[in-house]
Parts: C-alpha cells; structure tokens; sequence
C-alpha cells in the first residue's frame, strides 16, 4: 500500500521570502504521480503543481517548484517570493498510474505567511 | 464556466438520521470523486462514479454509506443511520474524460456534516 507522510504540521514564513515544505511517499510502484494541491481557508483544494514519475525534471509554475527525488522518495515543494494569499494548508498527493484518479493525500502543512 | 457545486454546506444531523450530499460536476466532467476529510487529516478517498455506474469504491465503508452518480441530475453520497464518527468534511471533485492531466481533480468546496 502506498503511504503519503507529510512531517510538518506547521510552516511560517514571511512575505517575499522562500519556504520549503517536505513529502516524502512510500510505493513499489515505477510508474506513478505526484502532487501538491493547495486548500485555502474558503476550502477550496486547488492543483498547484504535478510531477509525472518517469520525468527526471522537476516541474515548476510560475513560483512554485518542486525537488523529485525519486531514489529517495522525496518530493519537497518550494514556493518563491511567498505571497499572503498563499496562506493555506498544502497537501502532497500520490497517484498510481492507470485509469482512476485515486489520490492518496498526506496529512498537511499549515503554512501562514506573514506581512 | 461554473465549478464543482456541492450542497449543502453545511448539515447537522441527530444520531440515527440520514444524511444526503449532493455534488454537481464541473461542466463537461464524467468522472466523480467523493473524498472524506477528518479534522486535522488529509483527505481520504471513498468512491469513484462515472454515469450510471460505480467504477471504485474500495474506500467505502460497507455499511450505512453508498453513491450514485445517476444519468440525469447529481452525484449523491448518502450516509444512513449516521454515527458521531461520520462528522466530517465530504468532498467531491470531478475530472473530464481522457487521461492528459491524470490526477488534475477539481474539487468542490464540500460539505460539512455535523452529527450530534
């Protein structure tokens, strides 16, 4: 089975300053995905970034980026240039590749960026 | 382009009760997704539908919970006979057809069920 561990419950950072969150994923699976989605306090989860397993390039949007390490099944998300809306909790999600969309979420980081 | 609808928002419901949340999918989307989100966890999956037909529902519990996802109208995930245990944040999210963003789940803003 696959596991999703996210190791701080809490992150602070302030405006305009960079901040790392952690993940890491257990799975034998080879082929696989994984993300980073994003819930602000109205609720709403939103996709802020997607790496495909078998990509050996981090993927990276506008201020976000994230660090795959597949051998150590690491995938920390780094966001730039914090911004006070980028307040929310932000959870890391794994998928195994196939036909359904089955996401297994880790228990979040709470990150409150600050003026 | 209207987003995931989900209502009600919010629902309290005395032990015993039944509980009925309804999810309406992004325009264009085939594919439902109910999530469970328990305070200070990450969401956990429950049930995938398309049309007609339940395709995954290894996250269900056997008892008291089912899903639709018929022809005409919502997505309903029903809880009978609800426990206090079942309060939590239910979540749907839909995804169109096809696999170029596989895993690019649009989520509603869920319901919250409250059972006292």
């Amino acid at each position: 089975a696959q596991t999703v561990t996210q190791s701080q419950p809490e992150m602070s950072v302030q405006e305009a300053e960079t901040v790392t969150l952690s993940c890491t994923y257990d799975t034998s699976e080879n082929n696989y995905y994984l993300f980073w989605y994003k819930q602000p306090p109205s609720r709403q989860m939103i996709l802020v970034i997607r790496q495909e397993a078998y990509k050996q390039q981090n993927a990276t949007e506008n201020r976000f980026s994230v660090n795959f390490q597949k051998a150590a099944k690491s995938f920390s998300l780094k966001i730039s240039d914090s911004q006070l809306g980028d307040t929310a909790m932000y959870f890391c999600a794994f998928m195994k590749q196939g036909n359904t969309d089955k996401l297994i979420f880790g228990t979040g980081t709470r990150l409150q960026v600050f003026p | 382009n209207a987003g995931v609808m989900q209502n009600p928002r919010h629902l309290v419901r005395r032990r015993g009760q039944e509980a009925r949340l309804r999810c309406s999918p992004m325009k264009g989307h085939s594919h439902v997704y109910w999530y469970r989100q328990l305070p200070e966890e990450g969401l956990k999956f429950m049930v995938y539908l398309q049309k007609e037909n339940i395709i995954d529902e290894s996250g269900m519990p056997k008892e008291r919970f089912s899903a639709e996802f018929p022809k005409e109208g919502p997505s309903i995930l029903r809880i009978q006979q609800v426990v206090r245990g079942d309060s939590a944040a239910y979540f749907c999210a839909s995804s169109p057809p096809g696999t170029s963003r596989a895993g690019e789940l649009f989520f509603g803003e869920g319901s919250r069920l409250t059972v006292l």
